[in-house]
């Protein structure tokens, strides 16, 4: 267990609202990621954050915003969501020479 | 082209035989390599990882890299039941893990 919890869990929202993930790691890990992984695309990176308020962009990151206040929480926010974005996302946290993932948040937008 | 691929399978194979899961890049400066099992609804989590060519052995497992070919292997032995999942192939430019490029995963299934 990474102590990684992720909410929610499972969201079915419909086109054009805003939607949040939230990550929360115990372990206190500089660096923390969202990925989403889709059938033939496999994970790729949305957002990535080496400290409290740092945060960069990966490959997939038009359409997500994200947000890191506290060391322990990272936030990833769909501005409007679209069919597109349906999708499982998982966090992780970087630990200089692993990655743990945590358990993923199941997005369905109608 | 992608920069990572993994054939998807899927594969099933008898319990006991060994598995072969393999994955091409076209990016000479990736230098570190992973590996990742995923059961169905959960996170990936890491089984090996390894630096450069080369093999590493934990268990039934071992990976392989060669860098030459472009080309890294994992061999499972003595499979077993609880080894069917998504097995996940990644790599990066430098140590530390941001900005692991993936493979879209092979799924695995061990027949008892």
């Amino acid at each position: 267990d990474a102590g990684i919890t992720q909410s929610p869990r499972h969201k079915v929202t419909e086109t054009g609202t805003p939607v949040t993930l939230r990550c929360h790691q115990t372990e206190n890990h500089r660096y923390m990621y969202w990925y989403r992984q889709d059938p033939g695309h496999g994970l790729r990176l949305i957002h990535y954050s080496y400290g409290v308020k740092d945060t960069d962009k990966g490959e997939v990151s038009d359409g997500y915003s994200v947000s890191r206040s506290k060391t322990e929480d990272f936030l990833l926010t769909l501005e409007s969501a679209t069919s597109s974005q349906t999708s499982v996302y998982f966090c992780a946290i970087g630990t200089g020479n692993t990655i743990y993932f945590g358990e993923g948040s199941w997005l369905t937008v109608v | 082209q992608k920069e990572v691929e993994q054939d998807p399978g899927p594969l099933s194979v008898p319990e006991g035989a060994i598995v072969s899961l393999n994955c091409t890049y076209s990016n000479s400066a990736f230098q570190y390599f992973m590996w990742y099992r995923q059961y169905s609804r959960k996170g990936p989590e890491l089984l090996m990882y390894t630096y450069s060519s080369g093999n590493k052995e934990d268990g039934r497992f071992t990976a392989q890299v060669d860098k030459s070919s472009k080309y890294i292997s994992l061999f499972i032995r003595d499979s077993q039941p609880s080894d069917s999942a998504t097995y996940l192939c990644a790599m990066s430019l430098e140590f530390g893990n941001e900005k692991l490029t993936f493979g879209t995963g092979t799924r695995l299934t061990i027949i008892p």
